[in-house]
């Protein structure tokens, strides 16, 4: 399996408050994502990373923020979290070719 | 334009059966993959199988195995002999694009699945 971690696993938080969701990975690899899967839209990609602070925005960036100090380390930011923000959140690498996904982190935002 | 589409939101099958569920995609690009992820009730995404646009041969994965129709813009997956495990959600994906070292590498785009049932 694909060293890539993701923490917390799930979290309750209220509106208007700040979040971090942390991926990391021992792979080593240049290349990390951050997706939302909400029902009915499969998987969106909000952010991904080219290399140790290279970031750019995907499809679904809008109230979120990200950075890479490390190349094992892609940090996901709610500044100030929404309703609509609550979703399953899923981390993923690749070296080339295959792409691997984290276990997830449900977030719930009351 | 959807640039995946998964047009069966559920399909049964018989254990020990074949199954295949579809998948097209939309593209310009001449150099794309394309991806097939499982997603059982526990959450996690498992990837089973990928295919390069330049591959002349379908990609196989054990009883997976990706029927790869590149004039039609279809990538079908086939499960052959299902199992009570197979149950799940799967999911299309497509990365469009150069080869690794872009910036933009890797993006996937996804379709929105599949549900599998598979009856004892």
């Amino acid at each position: 399996d694909a060293g890539i971690t993701q923490s917390p696993r799930h979290k309750v938080t209220e509106t208007g408050t700040p979040v971090t969701l942390r991926c990391h990975q021992t792979e080593n690899h240049r290349y990390m994502y951050w997706y939302r899967q909400d029902p009915g839209h499969g998987l969106r990609l909000i952010h991904y990373s080219y290399g140790v602070k290279d970031t750019d925005k995907g499809e679904v960036s809008d109230g979120y923020s990200v950075s890479r100090s490390k190349t094992e380390d892609f940090l996901l930011t709610l500044e100030s979290a929404t309703s609509s923000q609550t979703s399953v959140y899923f981390c993923a690498i690749t070296g080339g070719g295959e792409q691997f996904f984290g276990p997830g982190t449900r977030l719930t935002v009351l | 334009a959807q640039k995946i589409t998964q047009t069966q939101p559920g399909m049964f099958v018989q254990e020990k059966e074949a199954v295949t569920l579809d998948c097209t995609y939309d593209t310009s690009d001449q150099s794309y993959g394309l991806f097939w992820y499982k997603q059982p009730s526990s959450g996690e995404m498992i990837f089973l199988i990928y295919q390069g646009s330049y591959d002349e041969q379908n990609a196989t994965e054990g009883r997976y195995s990706l029927n790869f129709q590149k004039a039609r813009k279809s990538a079908n997956l086939v499960i052959s002999a299902s199992q009570l495990g197979d149950s799940a959600m799967y999911f299309c994906a497509m990365r469009e694009g150069r080869g690794a070292g872009g910036t933009s590498y890797g993006k996937l785009t996804f379709g929105q699945g599949t549900i599998l049932t598979v009856h004892p």
